[in-house]
């Protein structure tokens, strides 16, 4: 079943440590994304991909990095984890040749990640 | 500037009786509008969009909604609400030019049985 995955779901660690968030997709999107979500339910865009090797900086600045080495895999780092990183982290895929085209995005369920 | 709006944080209504949740954009040239629903702790879901053609666009789970030009609105509707209907609700638009995708800042639904 064509599908978008994300783990961990939840995750709570302490300040300084290294994480990866996995993102997973079976449909062949090219194309993929990262959003962080407010507690108050905003979402901003904080990277993209147009396919595989191909990684851009969004919307909202980010201390993480991404990478695409493989069409269905988009890990987004955090280095060195800080309080104010907590916040609900979503995937996202679409199919198209442009970048947000007409397709709809495809969501994970998020990961809730919480440093303290 | 582009953007697109949400002026309701909150909406409640009863349910069996119509809902409504505004959306009005701006942005350069024709939109591709986009309604999405996220129930706690889970993902954005599709619900609808409209790229050309009727103005009156159906979607998942009884949902309609209806892009005016003059207004630049896409409101979100369904006939008669049910409790599962409660989530939060994304509006979305993109400009049929460039690469810039705009979320609302998303208003919270419940229906009170």
């Amino acid at each position: 079943e064509a599908d978008i995955y994300q783990t961990p779901r939840y995750l709570v660690i302490g300040t300084g440590k290294k994480i990866t968030l996995e993102c997973s997709q079976t449909m062949g999107h090219d194309k993929m994304y990262w959003y962080q979500q407010d507690p108050g339910m905003e979402l901003h865009l904080i990277h993209y991909s147009y396919g595989v090797n191909s990684t851009e900086k969004g919307d909202l600045s980010s201390e993480s990095t991404v990478s695409r080495i493989r069409t269905e895999h988009f890990p987004l780092t955090l280095e060195s984890a800080r309080p104010s990183h907590t916040s609900q982290y979503l995937c996202a895929s679409s199919a198209g040749v442009q970048l947000f085209s007409y397709n709809e995005q495809f969501f994970g369920p998020g990961t809730r990640l919480t440093v303290l | 500037a582009q953007s697109v709006a949400q002026p309701e944080d909150q909406v409640n209504v009863a349910e069996g009786n119509p809902l409504t949740v505004k959306c009005t954009y701006s942005v350069s040239g024709n939109p591709y509008l986009f309604w999405y629903v996220q129930y706690p702790n889970r993902g954005l879901q599709f619900l609808l969009k409209y790229i050309t053609g009727d103005n009156l666009v159906k979607g998942s789970y009884g949902f309609e909604a209806e892009f005016n030009k003059s207004q630049t609105s896409f409101h979100l509707k369904k006939p008669s609400a049910l409790v599962s209907d409660s989530a939060l609700y994304f509006c979305a638009v993109r400009a049929t030019t460039g690469n810039q995708f705009y979320f609302g800042t998303g208003t919270s639904l419940t229906v009170i049985p």
